[in-house]
C-alpha cells in the first residue's frame, strides 16, 4: 500500500541545535516533494519545493534533502530557536493530476 | 493583499444534519482545494476546483461535493453527517492549481465538531 511515513513522536531539541525531520515514502514515485509549516489554530505554510532531479535545497537556515533511490526527504532547521516550535509536514506531488499528497507531520519543540 | 478566508471558523452539528463550509481564495487565484484533516489521518485532499469545474477528487464518499462560483469563491457541502466527520476543514488556493510550478495558501480552517 502507499504511504507516507513521518515520526509521530515529537522531536525535542535544544535552542541553537539542527531540528532534522524524515519523510519517508512508499510506493509512491513523486517528481517533486513539499515541506509545509502548521502552528497550531493555523493552516499550513508553504516552506520548500524540491523536484526529483535535485538533492538538495536551501533556504536561509532550511535545508532539504531527496533521495528518490531511499524514498525519503531530509529536512534541516539550523541554528534552531523557540519561534521554530511547531508541526512539519512533507507532502508529494504525484501523478499527472498533481494532487499532494500529505505525511501526517512531526511536531517540533525548540527548547531556550 | 488579503489571504485565504474561510467561514464560519468553527461549527457544530449533529449526526444526520448537513453542513456547508465557505472559502473565499485570495485574489486572482482560480484554484481551490479542499482538505480534511484529522489527528489519526492527517491532511487528506477532498477535491479541487478551477475556473468552476472541479478538476481532482480524492476517496471520500458522495456525501462530500463540492462547487465553486464565477469569482472562484467555493463551498464544501456534507450530508447526512457522521462523528467521523469530525475535523479541521481546509481550503487552499493557487494561480493555476498546480503544486510542482506554485506555492499553495492554505486558509485557517474550519473546526467542525458532530455531536
Amino acid at each position: 500500500s502507499q504511504k507516507i511515513e513521518q515520526n509521530s513522536e515529537a522531536l525535542n531539541i535544544q535552542e541553537g541545535k539542527t531540528a532534522t525531520l524524515t519523510c519517508n515514502y512508499t510506493n509512491y514515485s513523486p517528481a517533486y516533494l513539499q515541506w509545509y509549516r502548521q502552528d497550531p489554530g493555523r493552516g499550513p505554510v508553504f516552506l520548500l519545493l524540491i523536484r526529483e532531479n535535485e538533492k538538495e535545497k536551501r533556504k536561509e537556515r532550511l535545508k532539504v534533502t531527496f533521495d528518490t533511490t531511499l524514498k525519503q526527504s531530509l529536512f534541516h532547521i539550523t541554528a534552531s530557536q523557540p519561534a521554530d516550535s511547531a508541526t512539519y509536514l512533507c507532502a508529494l506531488v504525484v501523478g499527472n493530476t498533481d494532487k499532494l499528497i500529505f505525511g501526517t507531520g512531526t511536531r517540533l519543540q525548540v527548547f531556550p | 493583499k488579503a489571504g485565504v478566508t474561510q467561514t464560519p471558523r468553527y461549527l457544530i452539528k449533529t449526526r444526520g444534519q448537513q453542513v456547508t463550509l465557505s472559502c473565499s481564495p485570495i485574489s486572482g487565484h482560480r484554484s481551490v482545494s479542499w482538505y480534511q484533516q484529522t489527528p489519526g489521518q492527517g491532511l487528506q485532499f477532498l477535491f479541487e476546483y478551477f475556473s468552476e469545474t472541479q478538476r481532482n477528487k480524492g476517496n471520500f464518499p458522495g456525501r462530500f461535493s463540492g462547487r465553486q462560483f464565477s469569482n472562484s469563491r467555493s463551498e464544501m457541502n456534507v450530508s447526512t453527517l457522521e462523528l467521523g466527520d469530525s475535523a479541521l476543514y481546509l481550503c487552499a488556493s493557487s494561480l493555476t492549481g498546480t503544486p510542482r510550478q506554485e506555492t499553495q495558501y492554505f486558509g485557517p480552517g474550519t473546526r467542525l465538531l458532530v455531536l
